[in-house]
């Protein structure tokens, strides 16, 4: 089983900021966050990761709570193209990914 | 980073047949593992690809059924078996680098199972 929840849907208008949250109130402490996205018919394409730090990258931004139960993938300007179900997964060294449902985010004109 | 290529992109294929995925990296590879994502689902790991050995299967996938070669650091194969329309699912074919822990995927090969 998946070690992260999600919530199944999400919109966001476009240049808006999407916020997507991830619960995985059972991290381990060697465990990263990882952040995927798959868009129609492709291979999933990765985000971001992070261990207990905020990161960025050209794509997003990964928000971490202190406690690390929980974290908010930021895509600071949503276009259309960012449509697509968004994976939130823990894992160690990605060396055994569980992918659960994950988020469909609906970017609206 | 790595480029996963994966042939065929998608096929057609009769019951009772077989079907061989290919999984080219550009670049060599410690890793490689196969993934299953049916209709509407999310992605399963099928099998873990260990170069010189055996591969792991996760349970409920069976040698048998998904045969899966690792001939070098930058090649893979996976064999769907004796197709039955429940077969009928996107495969993908993934690889982790030695200097990242990020996983890369290919674009999968779309199957069809009449």
């Amino acid at each position: 089983d998946a070690k992260t929840t999600q919530p199944p849907s999400m919109d966001c208008a476009e240049g808006r900021a999407a916020n997507l949250p991830c619960n995985h109130s059972t991290i381990s402490g060697n465990e990263y966050v990882y952040w995927y996205r798959q868009i129609h018919s492709q291979g999933p394409q990765y985000i971001i990761h992070g261990l207990k730090n905020n990161e960025t990258n050209e794509m997003a931004s990964l928000i971490i709570t202190e406690d690390r139960k929980s974290s908010t993938l930021i895509l600071p300007h949503a276009t259309l193209r960012d449509t697509a179900v968004y994976y939130c997964i823990v894992d160690n060294y990605g060396q055994n990914f569980v992918f659960g449902p994950g988020t469909r985010l609906s970017v609206l004109p | 980073s790595a480029v996963i290529s994966q042939k065929p992109s998608r096929d057609i294929c009769q019951r009772g047949t077989s079907l061989t995925i290919q999984c080219q990296v550009d670049s060599q590879v410690t890793m490689m593992f196969w993934y299953r994502q049916q209709p509407g689902q999310s992605l399963t790991l099928i099998a873990t690809a260990n170069q010189g050995s055996e591969a792991t299967y996760e349970s409920g996938f069976v040698i048998d059924k998904f045969p899966i070669s690792r001939p070098n650091l930058t090649f893979s194969t996976l064999t769907v078996s004796n197709m039955s329309p429940e077969d009928s699912s996107i495969y993908l074919c993934s690889a982790q680098t030695d200097r990242d822990e990020k996983l890369f995927f290919g674009s999968g090969t779309q199957l069809s199972v009449l």
